[in-house]
């Protein structure tokens, strides 16, 4: 079955120190896997997707199919990184699968 | 350019009652969904809908209705509401979510609708 798992419900750092959200998926396919980031009294929004290997706000994720998994980094955090993350998979093009989500506090 | 607009942004029901969320989007997507969003479960996939006139299940689809008439708008529907679909309820839309490559998978989101049910 299609899964995504986020084995950290939060993760606090101090500003400065490097970030990493773990993100693990199970998926019998080619996998399509983004990172969504809900920030304080704002919509849910796309940070990154793995397709594209880009960098958003400092943020990178690497897709590794061998330990099928894709962490979201960061190397050093800022306050206003402070949010909710989602990791998500395309379920064969007709919905997107969320992991349970991480809460990112940056404390200075 | 409004995007994805969902009402009510609040609401209470009491056990038993029925109501409609409201979900419109001026993006011409033809994907539109429903999520929920509960504390250590994450957004959960209520129905989905490629396109006027096709709906479909999500994960959790009991106790809820949908339908699609319009391009435009996909409301959903409580027919008989429990205290256990108190939630934060997401309408979101995507022109590409069927494809794959470079523009597909991203969700555009409302800004939710918080429902309590006593």
């Amino acid at each position: 079955a299609q899964r995504v798992t986020q084995p950290e419900k939060l993760l606090s750092v101090f500003k400065g120190a490097p970030v990493e959200l773990k993100c693990n998926y199970s998926y019998s396919g080619s996998p399509e896997l983004f990172w969504y980031v809900q920030y304080s009294r704002q919509r849910l929004q796309l940070l990154l997707r793995h397709i594209s290997r880009e960098s958003i706000k400092g943020f990178t994720a690497d897709l590794n199919k061998g330990e099928t998994s894709f962490h979201l980094k960061k190397p050093f955090a800022q306050e206003e990184d402070s949010a909710m993350y989602y990791c998500a998979l395309n379920q064969a093009g007709t919905a997107l699968i969320f992991g349970k989500g991480t809460t990112l506090s940056v404390s200075s | 350019n409004a995007g994805v607009t969902q009402t009510p942004k609040f609401q209470v029901l009491k056990t038993g009652q029925s109501m409609t969320l409201q979900c419109a989007q001026d993006m011409n997507h033809e994907y539109m969904s429903w999520y929920r969003q509960d504390p250590g479960m994450g957004l959960r996939l209520i129905h989905y809908s490629v396109g006027a006139g096709i709906t479909d299940q999500g994960e959790v689809p009991n106790g809820y209705n949908v339908s699609r008439s319009t391009t435009e708008d996909f409301p959903l529907r409580l027919l008989s509401a429990a205290p256990s679909q108190t939630s934060v309820y997401f309408c979101a839309s995507s022109k590409l979510i069927l494809a794959g490559g470079p523009g597909g998978g991203e969700l555009f989101f409302g800004e939710g609708s918080r429902l309590t049910v006593l």
